[in-house]
């Protein structure tokens, strides 16, 4: 089956622009989590969306926002860019996002974002 | 919230054994996961514990004792492939999956 996609798979921006990132999950699972990647701070949790209810959140400011949709895609949106926003963004699919086997993140490949 | 701790870097031999210890703390406790990241990759899947005790998977085998907040992952016959990321992560009553900074893993010939 196929994995979790991710585009676009790379993005340039600028200062003071806004991106939106999109994520579509396994079929069939229905929790997506988003996360950010950087060399300093390793892998950073922004939210988790079950059933288009953002179910829990991260500690990242309100410029950074997220929805997800009754197919249970994601997309997550960054408003006024900043520099210390490059990095990769990574979004994992899981079946229902409790801890029993079975319910492991899947990650897709990343959209890597360079803020100019 | 969550707190979880595991060491930067460790360095060992082809065909050796390499431990990698995670303590963690968290409210709502539902699951350990470790993930294997190699370079510009995605992080994937290696192993999930949720009661005390080891769970074997061919090379791999991961631990957990949930009363001292300790999980860790054995990495037995190293092989130069091995090199890579190896994070820890642990699952609140929530959902939520949090992973630590992650341990690079440096095989040598």
């Amino acid at each position: 089956k196929a994995g979790v996609t991710q585009t676009p798979r790379y993005l340039i921006k600028t200062r003071g622009q806004q991106v939106t990132l999109s994520c579509s999950p396994i079929s069939g699972h229905r929790s997506v989590s988003w996360y950010q990647q950087t060399p300093g701070q390793g892998l950073q949790f922004l939210f988790e969306y079950f059933s288009e209810t953002q179910r829990n959140k991260g500690n990242f400011p309100g410029r950074f926002s997220g929805r997800q949709f009754s197919n249970s895609r994601s997309e997550m949106n960054v408003s006024t860019l900043e520099l210390g926003d490059s990095a990769l963004y990574l979004c994992a699919s899981s079946l229902s996002g409790t801890g029993a086997p079975g319910t492991e993140a899947f990650f897709g490949q990343g959209t890597r974002l360079t803020v100019v | 919230g969550q707190n979880i701790d595991q060491p930067t870097e460790m360095t060992a031999t082809e065909g050796a054994i390499v431990q990698i210890n995670c303590t963690y703390q968290t409210s709502g406790f539902n699951g350990l996961f470790w993930y294997q990241q190699h370079a510009g990759e995605a992080p994937t899947f290696l192993s999930y514990n949720v009661l005390d005790g080891l769970e074997e998977k061919g090379r791999f085998s991961s631990f957990l004792s949930r009363s001292k907040g300790y999980s860790y992952l054995l990495l037995k016959e190293l092989q130069m492939k091995d090199s890579a990321s190896y994070l820890c992560a642990v699952k609140n009553s929530w959902g939520k999956l949090q992973f630590g900074a992650g341990t690079q893993v440096v095989v040598t010939p």
